[in-house]
């Protein structure tokens, strides 16, 4: 069936940087597009940018411009979330999540990794 | 951004009421040159990530029961459990995706 499974729990400490994957399964990689979602404790969702597994091109929520990088390696049917100078405020849980779409940029999200809880903490 | 507004933010009903959840999005997700709303439903239990329950607005997605329907165009949404059950306490998230992904800020479903 298809699955993302994602990367273990990050502690990490204001100013660091943090790298979350997301390996697919079950399905052509490149055929649909990973979208990368953040839920601090309690809250709602925010999304934060996506890529085309088969191009590498991606495009970023405004809110994090210039601090989160999407990446793919095709060989392994992996994607990654790097996420810059971080602080309290980044403290939450990571979702990549599948385009259900075939080649849709902008469409549901259809299924989710099961999630990475990132801390940031001193 | 289109900004998306769920009501109410959390509901208590008997087991077998009828849920009623609503979003309205800032301006239209109705696309016109496919007359596709761009509207997404999600489930999310404690602990879980959210789950898809409804795309284009009202198509249910594969294995989702048919308690649950999404209806509504252009900005105004509207997402119903028929007959509430135990397994359906969660969190109901909307999401447009016409424009910049945004979600709603959630809808609490409890059993009263």
């Amino acid at each position: 069936q298809v699955q993302l499974m994602q990367s273990g729990a990050e502690v990490k400490k204001p100013g660091a940087s943090v790298k979350v994957s997301c390996q697919a399964s079950g399905y052509t990689f490149t055929d649909h597009y990973i979208h990368w979602v953040r839920q601090a404790p309690g809250q709602g969702l925010e999304w934060m940018g996506w890529i085309n597994p088969n191009t590498g091109g991606t495009v970023y929520a405004q809110n994090f411009q210039g601090r989160v990088t999407v990446t793919r390696d095709t060989s392994i049917g992996t994607a990654y979330m790097d996420l810059s100078s971080l602080t309290s405020d980044d403290t939450a849980v990571y979702y990549c999540a599948r385009g259900r779409d075939i080649n849709i940029r902008w469409g549901s999200f259809d299924p989710w990794g099961q999630g990475t809880l990132v801390t940031v903490s001193s | 951004d289109i900004v998306m507004t769920q009501s109410p933010d959390s509901l208590a009903l008997s087991l077998g009421e009828r849920a009623t959840i609503n979003c309205k999005s800032s301006r239209s997700v109705l696309y016109s040159s496919n007359n596709m709303n761009y509207l997404a439903w999600y489930q999310q239990k404690p602990g879980q990530p959210p789950k898809l329950l409804i795309y284009w607005a009202s198509i249910r997605e594969s294995g989702v029961p048919d308690r649950f329907s999404g209806s509504g165009s252009g900005t105004d949404f509207t997402l119903t459990i028929s007959s509430l059950q135990a397994e359906d306490v969660a969190v109901y998230f909307c999401q447009q995706y016409y424009t910049t992904l945004t979600f709603g800020g959630g809808t609490k479903v409890e059993i009263k």
